[in-house]
């Protein structure tokens, strides 16, 4: 069964500051993605990573995966008030009667205080 | 491009009512999701169409929950009768592809308080 561990789960940051969340998983997958979800609305899709040392960037976030680590980072370059959420990372299974379906964690909630 | 519709935003019931929710997926879009997420936790599948057939409802407690896709296209997830530990916000998302794995696109949500 795939399980996805995701930390920290809560992440209190100062404005400017650098900070990395880390999100393992304990079956091989081929494809991850991050999503970030504001307090009260669904969840939108941040990144995708499909495979060994992908890294992707969009503003001050940055994303890679390690497939042979099963291990994806979500770094936070800067951070600023505006990137105050919650982020999940979500790991497609890729066997059994539930290959194609993705697996999340329990998401990290991240405040950025001034 | 419209996305995922949801319907109602918001339900309050008391337990043992039915309880309903409706999902307009993203046009074209031929795989549909229905998830539960209780506070503080990520999303768990409860069922995933392609197109009108339910490939996998694995995780749905088929007791008290049942769900359809007429037509392929709007879907409706039914609890009945609604239990105190149903109080969640229930998800629908959308995927332009069929075999899983893609990219979903996530509708607002039905937050279901039982009281």
């Amino acid at each position: 069964e795939l399980k996805v561990e995701q930390n920290p789960l809560f992440l209190s940051m100062q404005e400017g500051k650098n900070y990395t969340i880390y999100c393992n998983y304990s079956t091989t997958s081929d494809r991850l993605y991050w999503y970030r979800q504001d307090p009260g609305k669904s969840l939108e899709s941040l990144f995708v990573l499909l495979s060994n040392g992908a890294v992707k960037q969009e503003g001050r976030l940055m994303a890679s995966l390690d497939t042979k680590a099963r291990l994806s980072t979500l770094h936070i370059t800067a951070a600023v008030h505006d990137l105050s959420a919650t982020y999940f990372c979500a790991v497609v299974q890729n066997y059994g009667g539930s290959q194609g379906n993705l697996i999340f964690g329990k998401g990290t909630k991240l405040s950025v205080k001034p | 491009e419209a996305g995922v519709v949801q319907s109602p935003r918001y339900k309050i019931i008391e337990k043992k009512q039915p309880v309903a929710f409706w999902c307009n997926p993203i046009s074209g879009h031929n795989t549909l999701y229905w998830y539960l997420q209780n506070l503080g936790q990520g999303p768990e599948l409860l069922i995933r169409y392609e197109n009108e057939e339910a490939v996998d409802d694995s995780q749905l407690p088929k007791d008290r929950f049942s769900a359809e896709r007429l037509k392929g296209v709007d879907s409706t997830l039914k609890i009945q009768p609604a239990e105190l530990g149903d109080s969640a916000v229930y998800l629908c998302a959308s995927s332009p592809r069929l075999a899983g794995g893609n990219e979903q696109f996530f509708g607002p949500g039905t937050r279901l308080t039982v009281l």
